[in-house]
Formats: structure tokens, C-alpha cells, sequence
């Protein structure tokens, strides 16, 4: 069975383009996570979808970001304009919903591969 | 103060013995807690949930402590393989209101 997939595996661009990165979760999960991670900050949460709706979008850095899900197989993430500072290794995940006997707790989440983007 | 503060790394043991490791959390009313790993380079991989009473999966034991709002990750007889960063997970408030955040990880080496 396919995992999260993510592309591109690797992005490198020059400060001021526009990035977008890639993501189609598993499927049937109807939850959808954006991370970031850098060696100075760890795993950060960026935004959260279910049923590809947008939740929580607090951990967009700033208007540079934004996030899509057209649909419950396809997400994108768009920086724009890129920075030097935004050079990181950016995760999708994905989950079931919880199940209701859990009293909606958390589900495991799905990482995928991770896009590494350098912005020069 | 960060919401969620794990061990500094690296630990460096050699391979057979017993190592633990800590994860501190600021908010009281945190209700979910996990442990992941995370490979060299790969991706982060749920390694267990942490259950109020303590949970094992084989050589992995892991615990919550509300009163002092910490849990630990312990692993016996330590092997080659668990070499990895093991970041902890911490949740709070449920489902689509759920607020989550990872540790930043601790760096675990096993020698042979």
C-alpha cells in the first residue's frame, strides 16, 4: 500500500521564488498535517486539515505561507516569495479521525518522505 | 519556557544497556502522549502511545507522570538498531480542537 507521498523530494530555488510543495495522503485518512523541521526549532505544526477543511493555522509562520486541499487526495503548501530562512525539510502526514470510543483523542499519524527545500 | 521539553542529546550507550529518557510538558490539561522515532534523514514513525497506567511493547516502556507532567521512554537491552531521535508528542483538548506538539528530540546512540 502507498504511504503519504510527497514531491518534490528535494527543492532547491533562490530567495524571492515561489515554492510549492506537494502532498497526497493515504487514502481514506481524513486528517492532513503540515510540518517543518530544522535543526533549531525541531517539528513544528504548521497547519491541520479534516475533510479538507482548514482547523488550525496558527503555526503559519506568516502571510508568505499558505495551504490548500482541494480535495481529500491532493494538498499543497506555497511559499511566496521564498526566504533564506525558510530552508527546512517540510512533512505531510495524514490520519484517521479518532475513533469515537477514544473520546476523539489523537490517531497515529502517517509522516511521508519529506520535501528538503534550500532557498539560496 | 517551552510547552514541551525533552533530554538533551546525544545519548551514547553501548549496546545492551538500559537508557531512559524524559519529556516535560507545560499544559496540565494535556490529555494524549506518544513517542516517535525518527531515523537519520527519514521520517518520523510512531514508536507507542503513552497510557496513564504505563505501557510496554517488548523492550520499550513508557510512562506518564501527571503530578510532576513528564513522561519517560525506557528501553532495555538496548540493540544497534535503536540508534535514532525519539521525539515525544503531546496533545491537548480533542479531535479538530486538538492542539499538538512534538519535542524538539533526544538523540539516542547506541555503541557496539
Amino acid at each position: 500500500d502507498a504511504g503519504v507521498i510527497q514531491s518534490p523530494r528535494h527543492e532547491v530555488t533562490e530567495m524571492g521564488q515561489e515554492v510549492t510543495l506537494r502532498c497526497k495522503p493515504i487514502s481514506g485518512h481524513d486528517y492532513l498535517f503540515w510540518y517543518r523541521q530544522t535543526m533549531m526549532r525541531g517539528l513544528e505544526l504548521l497547519i491541520y486539515f479534516n475533510n479538507n477543511v482548514p482547523i488550525d493555522d496558527s503555526g503559519m509562520p506568516e502571510d508568505r505561507f499558505s495551504a490548500k486541499m482541494p480535495n481529500a487526495s491532493f494538498s499543497t503548501l506555497k511559499i511566496q516569495p521564498s526566504e533564506p530562512r525558510d530552508s527546512a525539510v517540510y512533512f505531510c502526514a495524514s490520519s484517521f479521525s479518532p475513533p469515537p470510543a477514544s473520546g476523539g483523542l489523537y490517531n497515529e499519524q502517517f509522516f511521508g518522505p519529506g520535501t528538503r527545500l534550500t532557498v539560496l | 519556557r517551552k510547552e514541551v521539553e525533552q533530554d538533551p542529546g546525544p545519548f551514547n550507550v553501548p549496546e545492551g544497556a538500559t537508557v531512559a529518557f524524559n519529556c516535560t510538558y507545560s499544559n496540565s490539561a494535556s490529555q494524549s502522549f506518544f513517542w516517535y522515532r525518527q531515523d537519520c534523514r527519514k521520517e518520523p514513525k510512531l514508536l507507542m502511545s503513552v497510557y496513564s497506567s504505563g505501557n510496554e511493547d517488548g523492550r520499550f516502556t513508557a510512562q506518564l507522570n501527571r503530578a510532576s507532567q513528564y513522561i519517560s521512554l525506557l528501553i532495555r537491552d538496548s540493540k544497534l538498531s535503536d540508534s535514532a531521535t525519539y521525539l515525544c508528542v503531546v496533545i491537548s483538548g480533542y479531535s479538530s480542537a486538538s492542539k499538538i506538539i512534538f519535542g524538539s528530540g533526544t538523540r539516542l546512540s547506541i555503541r557496539p
